[in-house]
C-alpha cells in the first residue's frame, strides 16, 4: 500500500522568511496529493491541494510542487506569518476511486516573531 | 465543501465500557470516513463507512472493536468497544462532498481511565 513521509518532523523559521515541506510517496498510481494545516486543538483544514496532471499551483502565499518521476511533492509557505505556526501534513490519494487518503507523518512549523 | 459535526465533543470513560460517537453532515455525501489521531501523532485511518453495508476496515482495525453504521447519506456512528487506556486518542470523521478531496469533523476526544 501507499507510504507517505514527511520532512522536517519540526520547522522553525523568522517570520518573513520561507518555509519549506517535503513528502515522498510510495505508490505511483496515486495522483492526488492534498495538504492540510491543523492547529491546536482544531480539526485538519485543507489548505491546498494538487493532483497529478499539474506541477505547480499557488494560492497567495502557499505553494505546492510535485515531481511525479522522483515521486516527491513539496508544500512552499513565502512571507510567513505568526498564524502559520500549526502542523501540517502532506498526504496522498487515488483521487479518481474516491479511495482512503493516507498522511504523512506531520511538520510542526513554528513562526519566531 | 461541507458542514460535519460530531458527538461528542469530548468524553472520558471508564475501561472495558464502549463509547458511540455520531458524525452529521449537512449535505449527502457518499464517502464518510473514520480517522483515530493519538496524541501528537498524524491521522490513522480506521475504516470507510460505506451507506447500505459493512464498513471497509484498514489493516489492525476490526469490527468487533469498532463497528460502525452508516444507516443513510447524512450521518454515520463509530463506536469505541470495550475500551483500555490505549485508545485514548481523537477521533474524527471525514466525508468526500464529491469533490474527490475530504473535510474533517471537529473531532471527538476520548480519554479512558
Amino acid at each position: 500500500g501507499e507510504n507517505v513521509e514527511q520532512h522536517p518532523s519540526t520547522l522553525s523559521v523568522q517570520e518573513g522568511d520561507s518555509a519549506v515541506i517535503k513528502c515522498t510517496y510510495s505508490d505511483s498510481a496515486s495522483n492526488y496529493f492534498p495538504w492540510y494545516k491543523q492547529e491546536l486543538g482544531k480539526r485538519p483544514q485543507l489548505i491546498i491541494d494538487i493532483r497529478s496532471n499539474v506541477g505547480e499551483k499557488k494560492d497567495q502565499r502557499i505553494a505546492v510542487t510535485l515531481n511525479k518521476t522522483a515521486k516527491h511533492f513539496s508544500l512552499h509557505i513565502t512571507e510567513t506569518q505568526p498564524e502559520d505556526s500549526a502542523v501540517y501534513f502532506c498526504a496522498a490519494s487515488m483521487y479518481s476511486s474516491a479511495s482512503k487518503i493516507i498522511f504523512g507523518s506531520g511538520t510542526r512549523l513554528s513562526i519566531r516573531p | 465543501s461541507a458542514v460535519i459535526s460530531q458527538k461528542p465533543s469530548r468524553d472520558i470513560c471508564q475501561r472495558g465500557t464502549s463509547l458511540t460517537i455520531q458524525c452529521q453532515v449537512d449535505s449527502q455525501v457518499t464517502m464518510m470516513f473514520w480517522y483515530r489521531q493519538q496524541p501528537g501523532q498524524s491521522l490513522t485511518l480506521i475504516a470507510t463507512a460505506n451507506q447500505g453495508s459493512e464498513a471497509t476496515y484498514e489493516s489492525g482495525f476490526v469490527i468487533d472493536k469498532f463497528p460502525i453504521s452508516r444507516p443513510n447519506l447524512t450521518f454515520s456512528t463509530l463506536t469505541v468497544s470495550n475500551m483500555s487506556p490505549e485508545d485514548s486518542s481523537i477521533y474524527l470523521c471525514s466525508v468526500d462532498p464529491g469533490q474527490d478531496t475530504q473535510y474533517f469533523g471537529p473531532g471527538t476526544r476520548l480519554t479512558v481511565l
